[in-house]
């Protein structure tokens, strides 16, 4: 069964620091993994989705590696700010089709 | 453009009660997907359908049942509630066959459930 972890649990950095967020897991046939972003108390929003053909995808400040033979992806942050506080969860697809999550972690960047 | 709505947002429930959560999509997608959320244990997929008129065990279905009637609904029940099932649920959907798509899934905002 596949197991996916995140370390740190949680982070606290200050503003315009950057960061990078680790996600492990443990069976490297998968499809794609993603990045999520989750507000208290609201859904899960997709930042970056990498395939697994990929090595990296990238969106503003945010920089998403994967390297599936040693089952680790890092979410890279540039330049942190306080509107980035929220709880970061990867997640793998594995081949039998199932989405697999990593139990996250929680981001606190102080003004 | 809702995206993805679950109702109802709260719900307190008695042990052996009954319930129904509704997930609407607006995006036509083919795939959705119920999962719950715990402290310490991410997201976990309960069921999820593949399609108008199908549905799929996930990696925790015992104690639920689903329905797919309407390619915009997924409806996940929960026959006699237990305090177990205490949790936060999550509907997402995803236009089609995740593994082909470069599409990610949609989450709706969750349902906070409680079972006393």
């Amino acid at each position: 069964k596949q197991e996916v972890t995140q370390i740190p649990a949680a982070l606290s950095v200050p503003e315009g620091e950057n960061l990078v967020l680790n996600c492990s897991f443990t069976d490297s046939a998968i499809y794609n993994l993603q990045w999520f972003r989750q507000d208290p108390g609201k859904g899960l929003t997709s930042l970056l989705l990498i395939q697994s053909s990929q090595r990296e995808q990238t969106s503003g400040r945010l920089n998403a590696s994967l390297d599936k033979s040693s089952g680790r992806s890092t979410l890279y942050i540039a330049a942190s700010q306080p509107g980035d506080s929220a709880t970061y969860l990867c997640a793998v697809l594995n081949t039998g089709n199932q989405f697999y999550f990593g139990t996250g972690t929680s981001l606190t960047v102080i003004p | 453009n809702a995206g993805v709505t679950q109702t109802p947002k709260f719900r307190v429930l008695k042990t052996g009660q009954s319930m129904t959560l509704l997930c609407a999509q607006d995006m036509n997608h083919e795939y959705m997907y119920w999962y719950r959320q715990d402290p310490g244990m991410g997201l976990r997929l309960i069921h999820y359908s593949v399609g108008e008129g199908t549905t799929a065990k996930g990696e925790v279905p015992d104690g639920y049942n689903v329905s797919r009637l309407k390619k915009q609904n997924f409806l996940l029940g929960l026959e006699s509630a237990a305090p177990s099932q205490t949790s936060v649920y999550f509907c997402a959907s995803s236009p089609g066959q995740a593994q082909y798509s470069n599409q990610p899934q949609h989450f709706g905002d969750g349902t906070r459930l409680s079972i006393l």
